[in-house]
């Protein structure tokens, strides 16, 4: 069954660590993206790769940073520069070659850090 | 600078009945629109899209019309189910730059 894997669930932290959050998609999708959700204020772009070795910031890049060696992998790194790192993250994939084609969402890390 | 913009935070509404979510947005350039349902601790799934060349589009119970004068688009759900109560996110691209903006969603809740 073709889909996006994000682990883990659920990941706790202390605050001043840095901490890496996996992405795997077996859609053969070229594009990968990383949201945050928070209360209120909807799903914004962190990052996002539209192809293998080659990555660009989104709308809240700081305190981020992405790899993008494998085609299915993207891994995020919050860092301890990051001011409010807890919040709930989704990665998604797109790219079966239709320009429009909608976004296909992992179920999503929900990361406290205390 | 919240380019998308749901601004009704929740929505209640009687089984059986319609349900209407509204979305505005002030980029002109956006021309593709899509609406996205999410479950808690899910991810969100696509429900339904338009392009800028149409007013409306049709997918069983669910309806989307855009009105691009007024920068405004809507879904309608009918008949609403208890299975639809989630939250709904609109979202916007602009086919020259890709990237897809959110809005901050609706609550959905479908009461039996």
């Amino acid at each position: 069954d073709g889909g996006i894997t994000q682990s883990p669930k659920y990941l706790f932290r202390k605050e001043g660590q840095n901490v890496t959050l996996s992405c795997e998609q077996n859609l053969n999708h070229d594009a990968m993206y990383w949201y945050r959700q928070d209360p209120g204020q909807g799903l914004r772009l962190i990052y996002y790769s539209q192809i293998v070795n080659d990555f660009q910031k989104g709308d809240i890049a700081e305190g981020y940073s992405v790899s993008r060696e494998k085609k299915e992998s993207f891994p995020l790194t919050v860092t301890s520069a990051q001011k409010n790192p807890t919040a709930f993250y989704l990665c998604a994939s797109t790219g079966d070659g239709a320009y429009n084609s909608p976004l296909h969402f992992g179920n999503g890390t929900r990361l406290t850090v205390t | 600078d919240q380019q998308v913009k749901q601004n009704s935070p929740s929505l209640s509404v009687q089984e059986g009945r319609i349900s209407i979510l509204n979305c505005d947005y002030t980029n002109s350039m956006f021309d593709y629109f899509l609406w996205y349902k999410k479950y808690p601790a899910e991810g969100p799934t696509f429900l339904i899209s338009i392009s800028s060349i149409k007013d409306k589009n049709e997918d069983g119970r669910f309806t989307v019309f855009l009105n691009k004068s007024a920068k405004h688009l809507s879904l309608h759900i009918v008949p609403s189910q208890p299975g639809d109560s989630a939250v709904y996110f609109c979202a916007a691209k602009s086919t020259s730059y890709g990237k897809l903006t959110f809005g901050q969603g609706t609550i959905l809740t479908v009461h039996p």
